[in-house]
C-alpha cells in the first residue's frame, strides 16, 4: 500500500532552519516525482517544490527560491528550508506525481507536518 | 491571488447536482490536464478525478470532471451530505514546471 509519511515539522524562529523529511513505501520511489505542497492555516493549496524522479530537475515556486533545497535518496524525500519567515508558516505535504493522471496528478498525499515559523 | 479561479462556494440540497467551476489561462488549463482535489477538515487532500474522468477507486460516479479551452469544471451530480467539503481545482503551469491551484470551493450540503 503505498505511503508517505511527514515528520521534521515544529515551531521555529524567523531566520532559522528546518529540514522536513518524507518517507515512503509501498511503490517503486524511483519511478514517481514528488512535489512538496503547502496550506497555511485557513487558506488554499500552494505548489512549492519538486524533484524529478531521478533528481535531474528541480523546481520552486518563486517565494522560496534560494531558501529552500528539494532532495532524495533510496525511499525519501527532503526539504531543507533555510531563512524561514513568519509566511512560510503552513502544513507541508509531500505528494506523489502520477503522470497517467496528467502531470501534477497528485494520486498519494501524506499526513502534513506542521511548520510555525513565530518569534 | 490564485491562478486558477473557481467560486468560493458552493451549495445544494441532496440529490441536486453541483457544478464547480475553474478558470485559467492557455500555459495551465489550455495545455494540460486539470486534477481535482476534495479535502474535508483537518484532513489532507485526496485526488478526486481529472478532466477525463479518471477517478481513484471508490470515488464514485457521480463525480465528474471536463475541461474546454482554459476553463474546467466538476460536476457532482446527486449529491449526498457527505460530500460537504472543501474542492481544489489544478494543473500543471507551463512557465512555472510545476503545478497552481485554484482558491479552493467550500461546497455545503443544504
Amino acid at each position: 500500500q503505498e505511503q508517505l509519511v511527514e515528520s521534521g515539522g515544529g515551531v521555529v524562529q524567523p531566520g532559522t532552519s528546518l529540514r522536513l523529511s518524507c518517507a515512503t513505501s509501498g511503490f517503486t520511489f524511483s519511478v514517481y516525482g514528488i512535489h512538496w505542497v503547502r496550506q497555511a492555516p485557513g487558506k488554499g493549496l500552494e505548489w512549492v517544490a519538486v524533484i524529478w524522479n531521478d533528481s535531474s530537475r528541480r523546481y520552486y515556486v518563486d517565494s522560496v527560491k534560494g531558501r529552500f533545497t528539494v532532495s532524495r535518496d533510496s525511499s525519501m524525500a527532503y526539504l531543507q528550508m533555510n531563512s524561514l519567515r513568519a509566511d512560510d508558516t503552513a502544513v507541508y505535504y509531500c505528494v506523489r506525481d502520477n503522470w497517467n493522471y496528467g502531470k501534477g496528478g497528485f494520486d498519494y498525499w501524506g499526513q502534513g507536518t506542521l511548520v510555525t515559523v513565530s518569534s | 491571488q490564485s491562478v486558477l479561479t473557481q467560486p468560493p462556494s458552493a451549495s445544494g440540497t441532496p440529490g441536486q447536482r453541483v457544478t464547480i467551476s475553474c478558470s485559467g489561462s492557455s500555459s495551465n488549463i489550455g495545455s494540460n490536464t486539470v486534477n481535482w482535489y476534495q479535502q474535508f477538515p483537518g484532513a489532507a487532500p485526496k485526488r478526486l478525478i481529472n478532466s477525463h474522468n479518471q477517478r481513484p477507486s471508490g470515488v464514485p460516479d457521480r463525480f465528474s470532471g471536463s475541461q474546454s479551452g482554459t476553463s474546467a469544471s466538476l460536476v457532482i451530480s446527486g449529491l449526498q451530505s457527505e460530500d460537504e467539503a472543501d474542492y481544489y481545482c489544478a494543473a500543471w503551469e507551463d512557465n512555472l514546471n510545476g503545478p497552481v491551484f485554484g482558491g479552493g470551493t467550500k461546497l455545503t450540503v443544504l
